[in-house]
């Protein structure tokens, strides 16, 4: 069965660096999203992907990220300056249209020192 | 603006015993609403959907959910439970094509 992976399950940074979060979605999918779940809080919306484009973002998503779909198959989150507080396991999701229902991958669990 | 709400922050059932977790949404139309399970360290695993019919909606897991507009509710449910079932489940709403609106979580334990 298709699923949405992400790389890597694990990253690590210091305060104040890039970092940049992988996420393949499932292939057919047109539609794309990120979220992110800080340690035992809930899983909250940061911004959805279509035709190249956001098409909706949260107040979460400031000028510090940026998404990107650089290629045919990936789909990337961008934190320019990383914050102590963007520490949380960040999720992927796609979406078609057919059973119009998002897929989550795995995550990343991002920890900003 | 679409919300959801998960009274039951920690359950307790006996392995075996019937579950049933409470869910209710705030949305102006009808909306899209989702059960999904979390197991420690894992992602999102969507365990059934209601978007419009029946509003009994069957999922995998044995699971089951009902929708009743009249009370805002998508309670979720299972008639036997197993010790496989432990983890965290959040109920969300979809009120678009866009962003998912997750509660807050019902982490289930299951005692033998």
């Amino acid at each position: 069965e298709p699923e949405v992976t992400q790389t890597p399950s694990h990253q690590v940074t210091q305060m104040g660096q890039e970092v940049i979060l992988r996420c393949v979605p499932i292939s057919n999918h047109l539609y794309f999203y990120w979220y992110r779940q800080i340690l035992g809080q809930k899983v909250e919306f940061l911004v959805s992907f279509y035709n190249n484009e956001i098409s909706e973002k949260s107040e979460i998503f400031d000028d510090q990220f940026s998404v990107e779909r650089p290629d045919g198959s990936n789909f990337t989150l961008k934190i320019r300056s990383t914050k102590l507080e963007d520490s949380a396991m960040y999720f992927c999701a796609s979406r078609d249209r057919v059973t119009d229902t998002q897929y989550f991958g795995p995550g990343t669990r991002l920890t900003v020192l | 603006a679409q919300s959801v709400t998960q009274p039951d922050i920690h359950i307790t059932v006996s392995e075996g015993a019937s579950l049933e977790l409470r869910c209710n949404y705030s949305y102006g139309a009808t909306p899209y609403l989702f059960w999904y399970v979390q197991s420690p360290g894992q992602g999102l695993q969507l365990l059934l959907k209601y978007f419009s019919g029946d509003t009994l909606v069957q999922g995998i897991k044995g699971f089951e959910a009902e929708f009743k507009r009249s009370q805002s509710s998508f309670n979720l449910r299972k008639p036997s439970v197993h010790w496989s079932d432990a983890a965290e489940y959040f109920c969300a709403v979809r009120g678009g094509y866009q962003k998912v609106t997750f509660g807050t979580g019902t982490k289930l334990q299951v005692i033998p």
